[in-house]
Parts: structure tokens; C-alpha cells; sequence
């Protein structure tokens, strides 16, 4: 995937505020954008996906937003608790090969409380 | 309910040395299976992609290989390991079709 090899961005927010990590991505063929979670030591942990044809989708505590006129993705995260503290990854999904996902840098987030 | 087992948990290799590392999937069939690699404090890297048995497609040039012997069996291979294949292994299963990929606790590999 783009960007592996560069280092992870960084956020810090404070309890209870709201929380927006972005991505930019590059293939306009991926036909859907997906959010991970990853704690330390462990494996990617799906969030929420959205379908290339939308451009907000909403779960619990967490909205995805999709800008494809700028390639854009962001996941916000309502009244961010400690619990989430992780690095958090975009990934799109390509089809016309196959089912393969292909991940972002990341972005690693702090929760101070 | 479907589970992924992933060993070993670490591994310290020298250099030269050969490398097997297993993954297998529980309570499911025909999965779509993964390889990745993650560098510390990077991003995850799409190393191998198989759709079934002895079906691996490649994503990168390197000096790993992949094979799928079994339907949920996937091991990640490589003669002779050198310093920059250090990095997290994680192994990783989807359904077709279906955008949720489940990765299992991965492997720190240091090769030294």
C-alpha cells in the first residue's frame, strides 16, 4: 500500500473532546474505505466501513466522512475516552483483483484524561 | 465462531537463517487469507493476498514466500532471512466479498 514506510502521525486530545483522524488516499478504484483500531501489540481491529458511493456513514460514537472530489477520509470520534488510545488505521478494499486491502500510515492517538 | 491462530508470538532469527511462520483459521471455509508486515511505528504492508489453496498472489518483491497447503492454513516462508525482514507479521482472514478483515495477534520477528 502508499505511504508504509512513513512514520506514524500523531493526536492528542483530552478526555471528552472529539477526536478527527484523517487519510488521504490515492486509487479512485477501491470501492470501499474501511477504519481500523490497533492497540499496542496486537492486531487491527475493524471500525467501520463506507461504500465509495456515500460519503458519511455513522456508527457508535464514530462517523466516517469520504470527500472524493479530494480523496479524503476522516473517522471522528464522539466523547473520546481513554479506551480509545491506539493508532488507527484507513484502508480501501479493491476489487477488480480481487479482495485485497491496502492500509495507510496510521495515525496514533492519545487520550490524556 | 471463527478464530485465527497466529505462532509463534516472537521470534529472534540470525541472519541467514530460514523462517516459518503458521497461521490458521477456525470456524470457517474458503477464506480469503493475508499476509502483512508492519515496520515499527509504521503502516501495514500487503506482503501476500490467497483467494484458496495453493492460490497466492505476490505483492511485493522480496525474500519471502507464501504457500497454502490446507483451506485455512497459511504460512509465510523464507530461506534465508536477512536484517530487513525484521517487522510485526500479522496473518489475516476475510470472507469474500466482505470488507471486515480479522487479524490475528502477529509475530515480532527480529532478526539479528
Amino acid at each position: 500500500g502508499e505511504n508504509v514506510g512513513l512514520h506514524l502521525p500523531t493526536l492528542s486530545v483530552q478526555e471528552g473532546d472529539n477526536s478527527i483522524i484523517n487519510c488521504a488516499y490515492s486509487n479512485s478504484a477501491s470501492d470501499y474505505f474501511i477504519w481500523y483500531k490497533q492497540e499496542s501489540g496486537k492486531g487491527p481491529q475493524f471500525i467501520i466501513d463506507i461504500r465509495s458511493n456515500m460519503d458519511k456513514r455513522q456508527g457508535q460514537r464514530v462517523t466516517v466522512l469520504l470527500n472524493k472530489t479530494v480523496k479524503h477520509l476522516s473517522l471522528q470520534i464522539a466523547a473520546t475516552q481513554p479506551g480509545d488510545s491506539a493508532v488507527y488505521f484507513c484502508a480501501e478494499r479493491r476489487r477488480q483483483t480481487g479482495n485485497q486491502f491496502y492500509f495507510g500510515t496510521g495515525t496514533s492517538l492519545t487520550v490524556i484524561p | 465462531s471463527q478464530t485465527i491462530h497466529q505462532w509463534p508470538a516472537t521470534l529472534v532469527q540470525p541472519v541467514g537463517s530460514p523462517l516459518s511462520l503458521e497461521c490458521t483459521v477456525e470456524g470457517t471455509s474458503n477464506p480469503n487469507l493475508y499476509w502483512y508486515r508492519q515496520a515499527a511505528g509504521r503502516g501495514l504492508q500487503l506482503l501476500f493476498y490467497s483467494i484458496g489453496i495453493d492460490q497466492i498472489s505476490s505483492e511485493v518483491p522480496q525474500n519471502l514466500s507464501a504457500s497454502r497447503p490446507q483451506d485455512r492454513q497459511f504460512i509465510l516462508s523464507s530461506k534465508k532471512l536477512l536484517l530487513s525482514d525484521s517487522g510485526f507479521y500479522l496473518c489475516a482472514w476475510s470472507n469474500w466479498g466482505e470488507t471486515e478483515a480479522f487479524f490475528g495477534q502477529g509475530t515480532r520477528l527480529t532478526v539479528v
